[in-house]
């Protein structure tokens, strides 16, 4: 069982659609979450640490779900620009210091 | 502040052959990392370092070394490059809040 996992997708949306992947992890004792977003052929990126209480960054919601070992993204009214793969990563201490990262889900926003 | 670089972009290499990947940090920090990344698989961590003159290994460390001799440079060493081993490299540091990511270098063995 791979430690992170996450549906590849592709997910294809129209501009303005509201859009939601999970991820599942196997380590209960894992600490630290987050979103990465990676565009074709570029390197990842921080798109926002999830915590446990939920949160919120403009169109973009996390959550976390510590007892059913999964997290989520919300995306909002995509834009074209939403296009890109996002990672799920998870650590287990409470830093960045040691990721594990999901394989990624494809995102295509279309006109 | 160019924060994460890598050098080279892309290279092509015959197996046997050997090179040495470089990465470099403007940033000052301590943790540096060397992934690849492959179809299907994710990013995998190959060797990570945690300060100047230390080194660890990673996920798949098998047919590579590293060096970190200066705090802001960590080298990735393909002693004899097979084909299993194409695949795009990133590098990385922290600052333990996040990790910043170098634009990758895509390594084809043939």
């Amino acid at each position: 069982r791979k430690e992170v996992e996450q549906d590849p997708g592709p997910f294809n949306v129209p501009e303005g659609a509201t859009v939601a992947f999970n991820c599942t992890y196997s380590n209960s004792a894992s600490q630290s979450f987050f979103w990465y977003r990676q565009d074709c052929r570029k390197e990842p990126k921080l798109l926002m640490s999830v915590y446990s209480s939920g949160n919120e960054d403009g169109r973009f919601t996390a959550q976390l779900n510590r007892a059913s070992q999964y997290i989520s993204l919300l995306i909002r009214d995509s834009k074209l620009s939403d296009s890109a793969t996002y990672l799920c990563v998870v650590s287990l201490t409470g830093t960045a210091s040691k990721l594990t990262f999901g394989t990624g889900t494809r995102l295509q926003v279309t006109l | 502040n160019a924060g994460v670089t890598q050098t080279p972009k892309f290279r092509v290499l015959k197996t046997g052959q050997s090179m040495t990947l470089l990465c470099a940090q403007d940033m000052n920090h301590e943790y540096m990392y060397w992934y690849r990344q492959d179809p299907g698989m994710g990013l995998r961590l190959i060797h990570y370092s945690v300060g100047e003159g230390t080194t660890a290994k990673g996920e798949v460390p098998d047919g590579y070394n590293v060096s970190r001799l200066k705090k802001q440079n960590f080298l990735l060493g393909l002693e004899s490059a097979a084909p299993s081993q194409t695949s795009v490299y990133f590098c990385a540091s922290t600052d333990s809040y996040e990790q910043y990511f170098g634009p990758g270098t895509r390594l084809t063995v043939t």
